[in-house]
């Protein structure tokens, strides 16, 4: 069957450490995939699309990884902040233009 | 900034009542998408609109559920009769260019449902 996992366990580091996000997805082709923000109680906020024949994306202290062999995107953020405390969503196309998400890791910045 | 907007923002109701949210995509977005949302999980497509053409309703209940984008413009999705399962947040999504195309997609606040 097709899933795409994301941990469901929050992710809890230190402020001024790298958050690393780990999205996997099986029986799925995407040709892209794309990241969202969620705050509590607010609809998702696009961050970051990446290609199937791009390995990497950066924008500002955000890099997104994307490796079709291993079916895994890796989502990163440096010299993380209290701010960037939220659940990240991994999404991608599934078919028919149709956007997938993944259930989305929480993550929590210690000050 | 322009946004989209839903309406209500919550939304509590009993059961085998019938409810209706509304969504203003933001202007000139020919697509617009309706998500839900159970605690928990990642939005879900219930249904996608081309101007005022559904392109995708496979996840839709059609038997309690129905939506609608009259004009291509704002769009309105209601439930009759509500049950206790479909307390969720209803998300409303809108992208500027058509169906085959991977751009981003600008969120709505939501509506969260709650069925007693």
């Amino acid at each position: 069957s097709q899933k795409i996992e994301q941990n469901s366990e929050a992710l809890n580091i230190q402020e001024g450490k790298t958050a690393t996000l780990t999205c996997n997805y099986t029986n799925y082709s995407p040709a892209y995939l794309q990241w969202y923000r969620q705050d509590p109680g607010r609809g998702p906020v696009f961050l970051l699309l990446i290609r199937e024949n791009e390995k990497e994306k950066r924008k500002e202290r955000l890099k997104v990884t994307f490796d079709t062999t291993l079916k895994q995107s890796l989502f990163h953020i440096t010299a993380s902040q209290p701010a960037d405390s939220a659940t990240y969503l991994c999404a991608l196309y599934g078919g028919s233009y149709k956007l997938i998400f993944g259930s989305g890791t929480r993550l929590l910045v210690r000050p | 900034e322009a946004e989209v907007a839903q309406s209500p923002r919550y939304k509590i109701t009993e059961k085998s009542q019938a409810v209706a949210f509304w969504c203003d995509p933001i202007s000139g977005h020919a697509t617009l998408y309706w998500y839900r949302q159970i605690l928990g999980q990642g939005p879900e497509l219930l249904v996608q609109f081309q101007d005022e053409s559904v392109v995708d309703d496979s996840q839709l209940p059609k038997d309690r559920f129905s939506a609608e984008r009259l004009k291509g413009v704002d769009s309105t999705l209601k439930i009759q009769p509500a049950e206790l399962g479909d307390s969720a947040m209803y998300l409303c999504a809108s992208s500027p260019t058509g169906t085959g195309t991977y751009n981003e997609q600008f969120f709505g606040p939501g509506t969260r449902l709650t069925v007693l």
